[in-house]
């Protein structure tokens, strides 16, 4: 039972121009998101994260936004760049446990 | 790095041997972690550990196992009972001690084991 839920697997989009990635979870208890970016044979690397008292949290071109009502949020990269071709995971965390619960992943690709 | 290393990079096993992984970091964390991820899949919980000493089952912690007898480090074994051992293996440090509430985990390079 996947408790985070990334259902688009890839998403190509023009360099300059708007990249949105979405995330639905289905837990209530979470309460804390995270978005990492991986390129392929490396570890993933920390972008942004959002608590669950907040519903924006911007920094630079990224921007995530939670909407708790629907369980779901979404990364917002603005402008895109070639470099930021990668796969980005959700995860999320619950109040008083340790683990972070991946999603599958989304793979991005920007084209010039 | 994120303040973890991982080795080696690529590391290769006939079937049927144990073979260990190495994780150190160098920020005197406490939390520590191995997920594994395979291909059109995100990262899987193995084991977890908060202090030397301890640690706990992940998701999918059978054919595993591992030990935390100093801080910074947490090797993991994949050891002949892991049915599908193939797979690219991460490891973890927890935020800094005295943060907020803040679960943000940075990793390693990570490490891809390839049994023959």
């Amino acid at each position: 039972d996947q408790q985070v839920k990334q259902n688009s697997p890839s998403l190509s989009v023009q360099e300059g121009r708007i990249s949105i990635l979405n995330c639905d979870y289905t837990n209530s208890m979470f309460d804390y998101f995270l978005w990492y970016k991986k390129y392929p044979a490396e570890g993933p690397t920390f972008l942004i994260s959002i608590s669950s008292i907040k519903d924006k949290n911007e920094d630079g071109r990224f921007t995530v936004f939670l909407n708790k009502s629907a369980k779901h949020l979404s990364l917002h990269i603005v402008p895109s760049q070639p470099g930021d071709s990668a796969v980005y995971f959700c995860a999320a965390s619950a109040r008083g446990k340790t683990a972070l619960i991946f999603g599958k992943g989304t793979t991005l690709s920007v084209s010039s | 790095d994120g303040g973890i290393t991982q080795s080696p990079k690529y590391l290769f096993r006939k079937e049927g041997q144990n073979v260990t992984l190495s994780c150190e970091q160098n920020l005197n964390h406490d939390a520590m972690y191995w997920y594994r991820q395979d291909p059109g899949q995100g990262l899987r919980l193995i084991y977890y550990s908060q202090i030397v000493n301890d640690f706990q089952k992940g998701d999918i912690a059978e054919g595993y196992s591992v030990s935390r007898e100093k801080k910074e480090s947490f090797p993991l074994t994949v050891t002949s009972a892991q049915k599908n051992p193939t797979a690219f293996y991460l490891c973890a440090r927890g935020p800094p001690g005295g943060d907020s509430r803040t679960d943000t985990q940075y990793f390693g390079p990570g490490t891809r084991l390839t049994v023959l």
